[in-house]
């Protein structure tokens, strides 16, 4: 079976430092992985998405996320984070064969002025 | 651009009583899921659907039945609530399946309260 898991629950940092939100996998078969913010009182919003080929995947408000297929990790980063930044983030992933998507339990943001 | 509407946003019910939350895209998608999200726990799949007419069980379906009469609606039905149903529900759909790397679209939640 499939699972998620986000290291922390809950992230401070402050404006214009560097953050790192964690996502560790564990399948048998090959994934695809995403990562969906939620921002106060919305819904979840696509972040970006894995796509086979290249490690890096990139979104267009400067966050990115690392697929290690080694280490069943799909990291996200962000070099310089924004007040407006602070939202809920959730790591999911789909096996190759199901329909299910699999969420983390997510990791809280804080971003202090 | 409406993408997924839920309905309503918020309602009180009381132990027993039985209501169903509507769930509505206007996106031709296939694919419509039903989550619950908890505190600590993330999202939890319900129920969802692969097609007009189709439904399946998710992670947690107890206590909840769900119908796909319309490729553009799913509805999500609680008999007879309880407490521990008391949740912010979300809504989604997809063009195609996680499968083939079709990301979900989310409503903005349905926030349940049980009394």
């Amino acid at each position: 079976a499939q699972s998620v898991t986000q290291l922390d629950s809950q992230v401070p940092v402050f404006e214009e430092a560097p953050v790192e939100l964690r996502c560790n996998y564990s399948s048998s078969v090959s994934v695809y992985l995403f990562w969906y913010v939620q921002y106060p009182n919305q819904g979840l919003q696509l972040l970006l998405k894995y796509l086979s080929g290249s490690t890096l995947v990139e979104s267009i408000n400067g966050f990115e996320a690392e697929f290690n297929k080694s280490q069943t990790s799909f990291h996200l980063r962000k070099p310089s984070v924004h007040i407006s930044d602070t939202a809920e983030y959730f790591c999911a992933v789909s096996a190759g064969n199901t329909d299910k998507l699999i969420f983390g339990t997510g990791t809280r943001l804080q971003v202090f002025p | 651009n409406a993408g997924v509407t839920q309905t309503p946003k918020f309602r009180v019910l009381k132990t027993g009583q039985s209501m169903t939350l509507l769930c509505a895209q206007d996106m031709n998608h296939e694919y419509m899921y039903w989550y619950r999200q908890d505190p600590g726990m993330g999202l939890r799949l319900i129920h969802y659907s692969v097609g007009e007419g189709t439904t399946a069980k998710g992670e947690v379906p107890d206590g909840y039945n769900v119908s796909r009469l319309k490729k553009q609606n799913f509805l999500l039905g609680l008999e007879s609530a309880a407490p521990s149903q008391t949740s912010v529900y979300f809504c989604a759909s997809s063009l195609n399946s996680v499968r083939v790397n079709q990301p979900q679209h989310f409503g903005d939640g349905t926030r349940l309260s049980i009394l």
